[in-house]
């Protein structure tokens, strides 16, 4: 079983939808995170989380909002979809409260197109 | 804010054969983490390996090691005895003191039987 899922695995919307992302992470790991991917470029982080009630934004923002409902879930919106945030979303998790173990776990990545 | 650079956007290898992919990265911080992250055509972002900048050793996985020059700010990745399954994009990784991570481009490797 993964321990870091994404629903849905891919979608198709239209320009001025709401859409929502979801990631849930059965790691038990504190910290959670939502990058996009665009092609040609590297990973590029949304927003991210270090526990229930912390939410801190990342490089590109703008456009988006989370959701940190419990430990284990981190949800991403986006309130009016437009064509640029036409990407592959990717959800991550990282365990800061041990030392040795600070790296990120990712799940399989969203592709999400907008019309 | 820190940068990643990956300079090599393709590179291919022969079966069997060892290949390095090169990363630099630009920072002020003495204190941080580096990465290299694997992402074959399911998707997925796979570690392959992590580098702690306090420590002088350099990281070792298996048939993936790494050369870590501080100095330089360079963070190379040796692939050793390629085997056909190690086809995919490989992405290096910076994590900052404050737990932001930065990611290079990608290389994009290609294994040939």
């Amino acid at each position: 079983d993964a321990d870091v899922t994404q629903t849905p695995r891919n979608r198709i919307t239209k320009t001025g939808k709401r859409i929502m992302l979801e990631c849930s992470q059965t790691k038990g790991h504190d910290r959670m995170y939502w990058y996009r991917q665009d092609p040609g470029l590297g990973l590029q982080l949304i927003y991210y989380s270090f526990d229930v009630k912390d939410i801190n934004k990342g490089e590109i923002s703008d456009g988006y909002s989370v959701s940190r409902q419990a430990q284990a879930k981190f949800s991403l919106s986006l309130e009016s979809a437009i064509p640029n945030q036409t990407a592959l979303y990717f959800c991550a998790t990282s365990d800061h409260t041990k030392r040795d173990t600070d790296t990120q776990y990712f799940g399989p990545g969203t592709r999400l197109t907008v019309l | 804010a820190q940068t990643v650079t990956q300079s090599q956007p393709e590179m291919s290898v022969q079966e069997a054969e060892t290949v390095t992919l090169s990363c630099t990265y630009d920072t002020s911080e003495s204190d941080y983490y580096l990465f290299w992250y694997k992402q074959p055509p399911s998707r997925q972002m796979i570690l392959v390996i992590r580098q702690e900048a306090y420590k002088q050793q350099n990281a070792t996985e298996n048939r993936f090691s790494v050369n870590f020059q501080k100095a330089a700010k360079s963070f190379s990745l040796k692939i050793s005895d390629s085997q056909l399954g190690d086809a995919a994009m490989y992405f290096c990784a910076y994590r900052s003191g404050g737990n932001q991570f930065y990611f290079g481009t990608g290389t994009s490797l290609t294994v040939i039987p």
